[in-house]
């Protein structure tokens, strides 16, 4: 496709379950990132992959979340035992390079709205 | 904490007038980017500032930057009932971190 897709667009569980969010970026952009937006927030930085290693985890707010990125191309964000606070639109994002020194343009997906019950 | 910061929070304009918003920052930055958010979904990316530029303008959008006070303004011209949305600032940190520092976002309505 042409823009950063993801996967579910809504998503509710119950308290105590994983979750397993998806970005797809966009086809050749070698850094991929998380952010998590809380109602009438601004966005909150999770993680930054370059490829598939993932230099900057300094955002996942506990080890309850991880993720991880397969072939330089689609992302997983995975919550486990999933609590109230976590509810959230999960946004992703992506760019062409993300060389130390220098941000390009990020290019955002539609989000993932995850409820937690 | 937060690195950028929008002001005002909330901006109630008529249709045709002009709409100013700014944004600070704490930490020197390589650059500046500024996105519209509709109904809390996805980001679109409206511009972006270098940090040795000082204006820019896309259409109907100018962006100023001021290093030396650390802001910046987006200057929205004969605004539309479209333009209804969140605008937010993005920085990154001068070295290393690749991450953009989002502000808490101006929430704009345009009336008819």
């Amino acid at each position: 496709g042409a823009g950063v897709s993801q996967s579910p667009s809504n998503k509710v569980t119950e308290k105590g379950k994983d979750v397993e969010l998806r970005c797809d970026p966009i086809s050749g952009h070698t850094a991929l990132y998380w952010y998590r937006q809380s109602l009438g927030q601004g966005l909150e930085f999770l993680i930054y992959f370059q490829g598939n290693s993932a230099p900057d985890k300094s955002g996942l707010p506990s080890d309850r979340f991880s993720a991880e990125r397969t072939g330089g191309s689609v992302s997983t964000l995975t919550i486990q035992r999933t609590q109230q606070e976590d509810s959230a639109v999960y946004l992703c994002a992506s760019s062409l390079a993300g060389v130390a020194g220098d941000t390009d343009t990020q290019y955002f997906g539609p989000g993932t709205r995850l409820t937690v019950l | 904490s937060q690195q950028g910061e929008e002001d005002p929070q909330a901006l109630s304009i008529q249709e045709g007038e002009n709409a100013t918003m700014n944004c600070s920052y704490k930490t020197s930055i390589n650059n500046l980017q500024w996105y519209r958010q509709n109904s809390g979904r996805g980001l679109v990316h409206l511009i972006l500032i270098r940090s040795n530029e000082r204006e820019k303008h896309s259409g109907r959008l100018r962006v100023t930057l001021d290093t030396s006070k650390k802001s910046s303004s987006l200057l929205i011209t004969a605004s539309r009932a479209a333009d209804t949305a969140s605008y937010f600032c993005a920085t990154d940190a001068l070295r290393g971190a690749q991450k953009l520092v989002f502000g808490q976002g101006t929430r704009l309505t345009i009336n008819p």
